[in-house]
């Protein structure tokens, strides 16, 4: 039972323009949202989180949409760079937080950017 | 050093073998948490430690699997008698608030 969803295996998209990153989820009872990006050999590092309250935050290039009822959050990257080229991978957290609970992850979504 | 760190980077084993990863959180983390990625597959998560105790357990896959966490600081991973399906990156993470990973083992068994 895959209660999060990435559904785009990869993204290929050129150097400068917007990335969008896709992430659908089934449990309605999560409250926080985050993404990770995750470079070969290395442990995910946190990117952005929202919480189910809002319905965008934004940090430098990187903003989060979450569209509650359609249980479905997005990544924008802008402009996108070829060192943003990594897997990415949308979480999903019941616990009010993120500090108290484990977090449920989608399969990823590998984004290449091209120069 | 001011990551998680995490031992082996690597462990290539036969299956049947126990094995035991460790992890080192970051100094001050209360909260530990233990997750694996297959091939292929999103991170799953495996465990949940706050302090020295384990709340919740419920994605050990079986009863092989077993953890600890001593002094509110290091923790390990035991699987005994491995079986080819174990293999994965075995990845332990720490926080006071978002989750910072280490760079995870890459467990192979033969």
């Amino acid at each position: 039972d895959q209660q999060v969803k990435q559904n785009s295996p990869s993204l290929s998209v050129q150097e400068g323009r917007i990335s969008i990153l896709n992430c659908d989820y089934t449990n309605s009872m999560f409250d926080y949202f985050l993404w990770y990006k995750k470079y070969p050999a290395e442990g995910p590092t946190f990117l952005i989180s929202i919480s189910s309250i809002k319905d965008k935050n934004e940090d430098g290039r990187f903003t989060v949409f979450l569209n509650k009822s359609a249980k479905h959050l997005s990544l924008h990257i802008v402009p996108s760079q070829p060192g943003d080229s990594a897997v990415y991978f949308c979480a999903a957290s019941l616990a009010g937080g993120t500090s108290y609970g484990k977090l449920t992850f989608g399969q990823g979504t590998i984004l290449t950017v091209h120069p | 050093g001011a990551g998680v760190s995490q031992s082996p980077s690597n462990k290539v084993t036969e299956k049947g073998k126990d094995v035991e990863l460790r992890c080192d959180p970051i100094s001050g983390h209360t909260a530990l948490y233990w997750y694996r990625q297959s091939l292929g597959q999103g991170l799953e998560f495996l465990i949940y430690f706050q302090g020295n105790s384990a709340p919740d357990k419920s994605g050990l896959p079986s009863d092989r699997f077993s953890a600890e966490r001593t002094g509110g600081s290091v923790s390990t991973l035991t699987i005994q008698r491995t079986q080819q399906e174990d293999s994965a990156v075995y990845l332990c993470a720490s926080s006071l608030s978002e989750q910072f990973f280490g760079p995870g083992t890459r467990l192979t068994v033969l």
